[in-house]
């Protein structure tokens, strides 16, 4: 059974930084792309960013770019988020995403449980 | 980037009735269109990709169809457990976009 269990979140000052963790289990790590993708309070979800098998392609969505790093350890099966300078709006649920083999795009077929990023001074 | 649009914002349906929910993309996203169901402190679930390919496990009841920029989510008998919020998230362009959702509830 696949599974996606995120953690990490909290509460954190403007500006400040947070490190998003997701221990996946239950497939091959290693062979796909992984995503996190966010929910702020009373919104819809958005797409963050996602990471290729190898850490050799990274994308983000231009409103974290330069901020947030994406990484992954295909050793421990975990899928990392790390956020610096964050802002008000950073504020959201962060679900870890798994990306189902031979699309040409971005779905998600397999969704963590969600951990809540609360930015406030 | 591509918006996509969701209505209704709400449906109100009662149990054992159809409900058909409604996405539409700013430009083409030829069939490269998701749906997902998202209930309250759960992980989000894919019921549809391919905008008509029924994803593992989804019940029969829930269909989709639609190519280009109009889709449709039509949930045919209502159980209780459909009640949740629904959202369409379209793969074709980057980035990837997701509607504002619509939410089911009980008539």
């Amino acid at each position: 059974e696949v599974q996606l269990v995120e953690s990490g979140g909290g509460l954190v000052q403007p500006g400040g930084s947070l490190r998003l963790s997701c221990a996946a289990s239950g497939f091959t790590f290693s062979s796909n792309w992984m995503s996190w993708v966010r929910q702020a309070p009373g919104r819809g979800l958005e797409w963050v960013a996602n990471i290729w098998q190898d850490e050799g392609e990274k994308y983000y969505v231009d409103s974290v770019r330069g901020r947030f790093t994406i990484s992954r350890d295909n050793a421990k099966n975990s899928l990392y988020l790390q956020m610096n300078s964050l802002r008000a709006e950073d504020t959201a649920v962060y679900y870890c995403a798994r990306e189902p083999m031979g699309e040409a795009g971005s779905l998600f077929d397999y969704w963590g449980q969600g951990t809540l990023v609360s930015v406030s001074s | 980037e591509i918006v996509m649009i969701q209505s209704p914002a709400t449906l109100s349906v009662s149990p054992g009735e159809r409900a058909t929910l409604s996405c539409r993309a700013s430009q083409s996203v030829s069939s490269n269109l998701a749906w997902y169901q998202h209930r309250p402190g759960q992980a989000p679930r894919l019921l549809v990709h391919g905008a008509s390919t029924r994803a593992t496990g989804i019940p029969a009841r829930f269909s989709g169809s639609g190519s280009g920029t109009e889709f449709t989510l039509t949930i045919s008998s209502l159980q209780s457990e459909d009640f949740a919020v629904y959202y369409c998230q379209q793969y074709n362009n980057w980035p990837w976009t997701f509607g504002q959702g619509t939410k089911v509830e009980i008539k």
